[in-house]
């Protein structure tokens, strides 16, 4: 089984319709991200969140929202879907060494393709 | 902020040749570099990375060198192989004021690359 499991791997919505995307993992990492791909864009930042109590806001984060039900799991939600919200969509996880530190690789899930109408 | 520009793909070789991708970035301080690859259908994973100026990242028959006076960190293999057809990701992780990452990654918009046999 994958350590960074997401659901669904792909999902096909219509505009306007709430959609989220879960993330689970079994690294035992304090960190998980979201990260949008685009062809031609590389993947983008939408939030992240270094433990449980403590989420922030990255580049691209308008139109998105974020739960950490636990220290495994990292959910993002799409409140009111729109077409240019179609996109490949990445968890990842990274482990820190002190509050502040992390070696900066990141372990990725396999995405979810996320189409909007 | 901080930036990361890869050469315009998509790259296409024969198998056996040498391979280069280059990339450059911008950044306050010194940021960690790191290149990742994406197999088809796959999330991304860590190839390489280095950490200073100087250091050599190598895996997998791949090699990058951190140069901080041309602010480039340029991917090669000498002898690529089918199995390499994938899409390759530059990156870099932003260093705060106290010298150490939030472990945040900025990616370059990826190069496609397809080895013939």
């Amino acid at each position: 089984d994958a350590d960074v499991t997401q659901t669904p791997r792909n999902r096909i919505t219509k505009t306007g319709k709430r959609i989220m995307l879960e993330c689970s993992q079994t690294k035992g990492h304090d960190r998980m991200y979201w990260y949008r791909q685009d062809p031609g864009l590389g993947l983008r930042l939408i939030y992240y969140s270094f433990d449980v109590k403590d989420i922030n806001k990255g580049e691209i984060s308008d139109g998105y929202s974020v739960s950490r039900q636990a220290q495994a799991k990292f959910s993002l939600s799409l409140e009111s879907a729109i077409p240019n919200q179609t996109a490949l969509y990445f968890c990842a996880t990274s482990v820190g060494d002190r509050q502040y530190y992390s070696t900066g690789e990141l372990f990725f899930g396999e995405g979810s393709r996320l189409t909007v109408l | 902020g901080n930036s990361v520009t890869q050469m315009e793909g998509p790259v296409t070789l024969s198998e056996e040749a040498f391979l280069t991708i280059n990339c450059t970035y911008t950044a306050t301080g010194y940021p960690s570099l790191f290149w990742y690859v994406q197999y088809p259908g796959e999330g991304l994973q860590l190839l390489l990375k280095a950490t200073k100026a100087d250091d050599k990242g190598s895996n997998k028959g791949f090699e990058a060198t951190y140069r901080k006076e041309t602010t480039s960190f340029h991917l090669e293999k000498g002898s690529v192989q089918v199995s390499d057809s994938a899409v390759y990701f530059c990156a870099l992780s932003e260093i705060n004021a106290g010298g150490t990452s939030y472990g945040k990654l900025t990616f370059g918009q990826g190069t496609i690359l397809t080895v013939h046999p």
